[in-house]
């Protein structure tokens, strides 16, 4: 069983197009996040969201808006997409902070092209 | 605020040869500190992770980190470098009592020389 996983792992879509990325964790944990990875490996986080609730939203595009249906999941939707949004996105999930060293789990990443 | 600086954004060793690859964070207050790896075209996995237990940490694939709490490091190593080490690999630091926020560093590319 895959921890967390996302889907689709590989999208080349055109500029202009709407697009979403999904992602499911099965790992109970109530923490869920979006990073997104540039060409030179360089991750950033773009948003966290703890049992439902946005957290953490760095500063992104408004073109970029995440959903989280519950706290098992957490969506990316991207609206207009442009050439510079091609990288690489991984959702990961972690445990609240309660014992210590919560791990953050990553999923396996959807890469992104935009022509 | 919290950094992660990892020296050397490239990294060659010999296959055999250690493998030493430096992180060093800011914090006031000791961190936990995690090592990952990223195989190409794969997510991030967990190599070790340091939680106020032992300051030396062994992780998979024959890594081991050691907090050094006076030199704010929590540099990686692995005695004999195999092929299979080729990666990226990301140190992360994560805050005590600051919720569930983690900040990684830039990352740094291991390339194993045959």
């Amino acid at each position: 069983d895959t921890a967390v996983s996302q889907t689709p792992k590989y999208l080349v879509t055109q500029m202009g197009n709407d697009k979403s990325i999904k992602c499911e964790q099965n790992l109970g944990h109530d923490t869920m996040y979006w990073y997104k990875q540039d060409s030179k490996k360089f991750l950033k986080i773009m948003f966290s969201y703890n049992n439902k609730e946005l957290i953490i939203n760095e500063t992104v595009p408004n073109r970029f808006s995440p959903k989280s249906p519950d706290k098992a999941h957490l969506n990316l939707h991207i609206n207009s997409l442009e050439l510079g949004d091609s990288a690489v996105y991984f959702c990961a999930s972690s445990q609240e902070a309660g014992s210590s060293g919560n791990t953050i789990y990553f999923g396996e990443g959807s890469w992104l092209t935009v022509v | 605020a919290q950094s992660v600086t990892q020296l050397g954004s490239h990294v060659s060793v010999s296959e055999g040869a250690l493998v030493l690859l430096r992180c060093n964070y800011s914090s006031s207050v000791p961190p936990y500190l995690f090592w990952y790896v990223q195989y190409p075209n794969q997510g991030l996995q967990l190599l070790l992770k340091y939680t106020s237990a032992a300051t030396l940490v062994k992780g998979i694939n024959g890594f081991e980190a050691e907090f050094k709490k006076s030199e704010t490091s929590f540099h990686l190593t692995k005695p004999s470098a195999h092929m299979s080490d080729a990666a990226e690999y990301f140190c992360a630091v994560k805050p005590p009592n600051t919720g569930n926020q983690f900040y990684f560093g830039t990352g740094t590319s291991l390339t194993v020389i045959p």
